[in-house]
């Protein structure tokens, strides 16, 4: 497996805290992508970064900011949560030194909104 | 704007059988194609990849995808099931001639095969 981690890796919250979920990755690869996973919407793309400081917006973008001050880390911060933000939160990679294109996904953070 | 669809929710087949999980996707660009699969409670799984080149490829576990540029289709294949292929497939694109990053999925088909 890729080095991608996340923490924590379970997390119930309630309505209106804030929340950061971490990526951490050991691959020194360039790119960076927030996606979440819903029944019968499969995974959507939240925000993915091409670089330390450069993030740009997904499919699924509000309410969420990110953020990645070194190429090892990108943090995802639900400001205050709701409850329709319930789900499974995976964090990928992809741009190694030889770019093979595929992304490496982490294992996934499960949040529940209460 | 890219787009992936996966048309069937669900795949049921027996093992030995044959199967196909279907996936069309549309991008204005060159297309960079992808399958993954998701075990229970795991993160996504790379299988293979079309990016240039033959357009039937091969890739982990006996798979293989066939791509069909005229009906913008990706469709993965196994010429013989096995129960342990039992898992949750999803397809992938992104547009290789924009200068884009983004990759975007499918809805995700749940392969189910029956002993």
């Amino acid at each position: 497996d890729a080095g991608i981690t996340q923490s924590p890796r379970h997390k119930v919250t309630e309505t209106g805290t804030p929340v950061t979920l971490r990526c951490h990755q050991t691959e020194n690869h360039r790119y960076m992508y927030w996606y979440r996973q819903d029944p019968g919407h499969g995974l959507r793309l939240i925000h993915y970064s091409y670089g330390v400081k450069d993030t740009d917006k997904g499919e699924v973008s509000d309410g969420y900011s990110v953020s990645r001050s070194k190429t090892e880390d990108f943090l995802l911060t639900l400001e205050s949560a709701t409850s329709s933000q319930t789900s499974v939160y995976f964090c990928a990679i992809s741009g190694g030194l030889a770019d093979t294109y595929e992304q490496y996904f982490g294992p996934g953070t499960r949040l529940t909104v209460t | 704007a890219q787009s992936v669809a996966q048309p069937e929710d669900q795949v049921n087949v027996a093992e030995g059988n044959p199967l196909t999980v279907k996936c069309t996707y549309s991008v204005s660009g060159n297309p960079y194609l992808f399958w993954y699969v998701q075990y229970p409670n795991r993160g996504l799984q790379f299988l293979l990849k079309y990016i240039t080149g033959d357009n039937l490829v091969k890739g982990s576990y006996g798979f293989e995808a066939e791509f069909n540029k005229s009906q913008t289709s990706f469709h993965l294949k196994k010429p013989s099931a096995l129960v342990s292929d039992s898992a949750l497939y999803f397809c992938a694109v992104r547009d290789g001639g924009s200068g884009t990053y983004k990759y975007i999925f499918g809805t995700g088909t749940r392969l189910k095969v029956l002993a």
